[in-house]
């Protein structure tokens, strides 16, 4: 079967760096999305992988690995405002989205 | 503001009831979806469709019905709720489907609980 790993639960302090990992296990690899989905609200597009390596956007990073079936998204210089759950997916060989369960994030003064 | 508008965002509803939820996208985006949300679990397709005019099932579609007449509106029928079906729903969109698909652009949500 096709499976997407993500922990549970993150604590992280304001102004540090925490890394989240994501593995999976899919029929086929088109590509590793990354979203952020605040309590309530709607996810939101972070990143973008299909090749191996490290794609940077601001206090954002994301990395791949697809021998190792690896990912992790990377956040730097942590706000309050960061304290959301982040949703790891990966795109099949049909191109159908298959989605992690979600970090959730807590950052602590 | 350009998005997704999803209707109602919250409902109640008895079981065995029947219930629309709407959903309507003014980007022109060609591929819609509907996904239910549900603690502890991924995001789940439910049915989606590459352009107007068709549709396709996804990995949980079983009480459920699309339909997708124009490009805009995608909306969701549930023919005789059934508690099981107490989610929270989100509608989304992306400017192709299939090889080309890109990012999902999503709805709010809307919460149904069924009694």
């Amino acid at each position: 079967g096709q499976n997407i790993d993500q922990p549970t639960e993150m604590t992280a302090t304001e102004g540090a760096i925490v890394q989240i990992n994501c593995t999976y296990q899919t029929s086929g690899f088109n590509g590793l999305f990354w979203y952020q989905q605040h309590a309530g609200e709607a996810p939101t597009f972070l990143s973008y992988n299909v090749l191996d390596g490290l794609e940077e956007k601001g206090r954002f990073s994301s990395f791949l690995s697809r021998s190792k079936g690896y990912s992790y998204l990377l956040l730097k210089e942590l706000q309050m405002k960061d304290s959301a759950s982040y949703l790891c997916a990966v795109r099949d060989s049909n191109y159908q989205l298959i989605w992690g369960a979600g970090t959730k994030l807590i950052i602590k003064p | 503001t350009a998005g997704i508008t999803q209707a109602p965002t919250s409902q109640i509803l008895a079981a065995g009831r029947s219930m629309t939820l709407r959903c309507t996208q003014d980007m022109r985006h060609n591929a819609m979806y509907w996904y239910r949300q549900d603690l502890g679990l991924g995001l789940r397709l439910i049915h989606y469709s590459n352009t107007a005019g068709t549709t396709g099932k996804g990995e949980v579609p079983d009480g459920y019905s699309v339909s997708r007449a124009n490009t805009d509106d995608f909306p969701l029928t549930l023919a005789s709720a059934v508690p099981s079906q107490t989610s929270v729903y989100f509608c989304a969109s992306s400017d192709s489907g299939g090889a080309g698909a890109n990012v999902l652009t999503f709805g709010a949500g809307s919460r149904l609980t069924v009694l």
